[in-house]
C-alpha cells in the first residue's frame, strides 16, 4: 500500500514569513513528486514538480526532495494571504501511471 | 499543461436518478482519470479510462454505479447512477501530460 503522509494543519504563518510544508512517502520506488495548491471550492492546481534529490526553485516556491529519507517539502517565501489554501503532496512510482495523493495541509497566511 | 473542461459545473439531483458528467481535453491523451473529493477530504480515484478498452475501477467502485465511456482520445464521461445523498461530492476529471497530472474544474454534485 503506497502511502503519502501530510500534517493536516492548519499551518498558520504571518504574512511575509516562510511557510514550510512537509510530506513523507512510503514507496521507495517513487520517482516523481508533485505539489498541488487547492483553493476552497476549486480543483487542484499543479505548482511544482521535482524528480531528483535537492532543491528546485520557481519564484517564491522551492521544492526539496530527499529520497533517502523519503521526504519532500515545499517552501513558500514571502507568504501572502493569497497563498492560503490546501497544499496536496502527490507521488508517482516509476512505470506506474497512478499518482498517490496525501490528504493535504491547510495553510493560513495571517495578514 | 492541459486545458480540461467539464460539464456540468454543478447540479442538484434527486436520489435514485443518474447524472452524466462530461470531460473534454484540449488535445489527445492516452489515459483519463476520474476522482471524487468529498467535503473536507482528499482525492479518491474512482477509475482510469483508456480509449478503446474498459475502464479500470479502484477498490470500492463498480461499473454499475459509475459507468465510464471513453469514445476518443479527448473525451470521457462518468455517470453516477442511482444516486444517494452519499454521492454528494465534487467529481474531477484528470489527465497526465509529460508525467504531470492536471485536473479539470470539477463538477459539484448535490443529491437530495
Amino acid at each position: 500500500q503506497k502511502e503519502v503522509e501530510q500534517n493536516s494543519g492548519p499551518l498558520s504563518v504571518p504574512e511575509g514569513a516562510i511557510a514550510s510544508l512537509n510530506c513523507t512517502y512510503s514507496d521507495r520506488g517513487s520517482q516523481s513528486f508533485f505539489w498541488y495548491r487547492q483553493y476552497s471550492g476549486k480543483s487542484p492546481e499543479l505548482i511544482m514538480s521535482i524528480y531528483s534529490n535537492g532543491d528546485k526553485e520557481d519564484g517564491r516556491f522551492t521544492a526539496q526532495l530527499n529520497k533517502a529519507s523519503q521526504y519532500v517539502s515545499l517552501l513558500i517565501r514571502d507568504s501572502q494571504p493569497s497563498d492560503s489554501a490546501t497544499y496536496l503532496c502527490a507521488v508517482k512510482s516509476e512505470g506506474y501511471q497512478k499518482v498517490t495523493f496525501g490528504t493535504g495541509t491547510k495553510l493560513q497566511v495571517i495578514p | 499543461s492541459a486545458v480540461i473542461s467539464q460539464k456540468p459545473s454543478r447540479d442538484i439531483c434527486q436520489r435514485g436518478t443518474s447524472l452524466t458528467i462530461q470531460c473534454q481535453v484540449d488535445s489527445q491523451v492516452t489515459m483519463m482519470f476520474w476522482y471524487r473529493q468529498q467535503p473536507g477530504q482528499s482525492l479518491t480515484l474512482i477509475a482510469t479510462a483508456n480509449q478503446g478498452s474498459e475502464a479500470t475501477y479502484e477498490s470500492g467502485f463498480v461499473i454499475d454505479k459509475f459507468p465510464i465511456s471513453r469514445p476518443n482520445l479527448t473525451f470521457s464521461t462518468l455517470t453516477v447512477s442511482n444516486m444517494s445523498p452519499e454521492d454528494s461530492s465534487i467529481y474531477l476529471c484528470s489527465v497526465v501530460r509529460a508525467d504531470e497530472q492536471y485536473f479539470g474544474p470539477g463538477t459539484r454534485l448535490t443529491v437530495t
